[in-house]
């Protein structure tokens, strides 16, 4: 696609509820990232994708929070039992390889979710 | 560990030149980026910097001092719709882990 895509682009649930966050990568992007923004607040890495295998994990917050990555492209972050406290905008971005000397990341619109 | 820190706001009038400082304490170092968010939209990349001195793009320049752990980004002849969230961020040595600090929000006032 031109962009990277996220869905849903806002979502209200109850506390104790799962959710699953959808992030569709620019095309032939082979890195992925997960991050989480509160309001005010600066972007919080939570875990990477080279490819469909993550080599680091260890922003995710607890072990309510799982991605994973198919085939290279999608990417689905999973909140089990969610908690108030996970009430933010998750950022998903890709950039074309996993290293290089720069490469930007390309941003989708966010997730917003709120848990009530 | 792992620190970035900014300015939480600043406020400039239009048509004047702003500096936003970022000082960083990190365990590897492979690059320094500038974002910029407007509000409710996702960051968009300003500039890179992976060795000392100044890069400029028209209107942003950006400066590192790797040995000082720090950076800037300086904004000309600014106008309205600069107001926005300006992002410091360090990529690790491994050179994919991308931190950021909380951001600065600017306001550019007529």
């Amino acid at each position: 696609g031109a962009g990277v895509s996220q869905s849903p682009s806002n979502k209200v649930t109850e506390k104790g509820k799962d959710v699953e966050l959808r992030c569709d990568p620019i095309s032939g992007h082979t890195a992925l990232y997960w991050y989480r923004q509160s309001l005010g607040q600066g972007l919080e890495f939570l875990i990477y994708f080279q490819g469909n295998s993550a080599p680091d994990k260890s922003g995710l917050p607890s072990d309510r929070f799982s991605a994973e990555r198919t085939g290279g492209s999608v990417s689905t972050l999973t909140i089990q039992r969610t908690q108030q406290e996970d009430s933010a905008v998750y950022l998903c971005a890709s950039r074309p390889t996993d290293r290089g000397p720069s490469g930007e990341l390309f941003f989708g619109e966010g997730s917003r979710l709120t848990v009530l | 560990g792992q620190n970035i820190d900014q300015p939480t706001e600043m406020t400039a009038t239009e048509g004047a030149i702003v500096q936003i400082n970022c000082t960083y304490q990190t365990s590897g170092f492979n690059g320094l980026f500038w974002y910029q968010q407007h509000a409710g939209e996702a960051p968009t990349f300003l500039s890179y910097n992976v060795l000392d001195g100044l890069e400029e793009k028209g209107r942003f320049s950006s400066f590192l001092s790797r040995s000082k752990g720090y950076s800037y980004l300086l904004l000309k002849e600014l106008q309205m719709k600069d107001s926005a969230s300006y992002l410091c961020a360090v990529r690790d040595t491994g050179g994919f882990k991308t931190i950021f600090g909380a951001g600065t929000r600017l306001f550019v006032k007529a």
